[in-house]
């Protein structure tokens, strides 16, 4: 079974330093989400895309993070200088179109800032 | 805006008990609705759906009916098991496109045998 991959699982950096995450969708899934997960908490879109186009980074801190899809497949979430309140879970997800209706997560990338 | 309001945890039952965990939602239009389960340490993963008012979604004994009128998605299992704790997200998404997931604040469901 196809599945959204993300790396790293676990990323502990200091306060200040830069950090990135990468996604892989599901092959063929034009639709790529990036969602923060504060612990006990439901997940925040940060960021959506269609293909290589951002439709919604209305919630990015664009101070600080970064997306891009620059192919249309994989994507990358950086965020420069990281902040203890970023601490969270950074899950990817995918879907073939944009209409929401079956949307597949990762397993998440854990970051704690210290 | 959009907004989904869910019972606060954690809730812990023992095992093969009667589970209720209640969402309410508010939306503008005809949102669909879905329940997403998140085990320890993992994302999450799609339990059920429905896409119109008065469908109910089903899976692994899991139960959800699209309520208009109350504007609620209530999942429910008859008979719990040790496996089933984790946390439940409800969670909307209006179908007009281009519109992402909203979250409720997860349930925390722990099952003793």
């Amino acid at each position: 079974e196809a599945e959204v991959a993300q790396s790293p699982r676990y990323k502990i950096t200091e306060k200040s330093q830069a950090v990135a995450f990468w996604c892989d969708p599901i092959s063929g899934h034009a639709t790529l989400y990036w969602y923060r997960q504060i612990l006990g908490q439901g997940p925040e879109l940060l960021v959506q895309f269609q293909d290589e186009s951002v439709v919604d980074d209305s919630q990015l801190p664009k101070d600080r993070f970064s997306a891009e899809r620059l192919k249309g497949v994989d994507s990358t979430l950086k965020i420069q200088p990281a902040e203890l309140g970023d601490s969270a879970m950074y899950l990817c997800a995918s879907s073939r179109d944009s209409s929401g209706n079956t949307i597949y997560f990762g397993e998440g990338s854990w970051l704690t800032v210290v | 805006g959009d907004s989904v309001t869910q019972m606060e945890g954690p809730v812990t039952l023992s095992e093969e008990a009667f589970l209720t965990i209640n969402c309410t939602y508010t939306a503008t239009g005809y949102p669909s609705l879905f329940w997403y389960v998140q085990y320890p340490g993992e994302g999450l993963q799609l339990l059920l759906k429905a896409t119109k008012a008065d469908d109910k979604g089903s899976n692994k004994g899991f139960e959800a009916t699209y309520r208009k009128e109350t504007t609620s998605f209530h999942l429910e299992k008859g008979s719990v098991q040790v496996s089933d704790s984790a946390v439940y997200f409800c969670a909307l998404v209006k179908g007009s496109g281009n519109t992402p997931l909203v979250f409720g604040k997860g349930t925390r469901l722990s099952v003793i045998a």
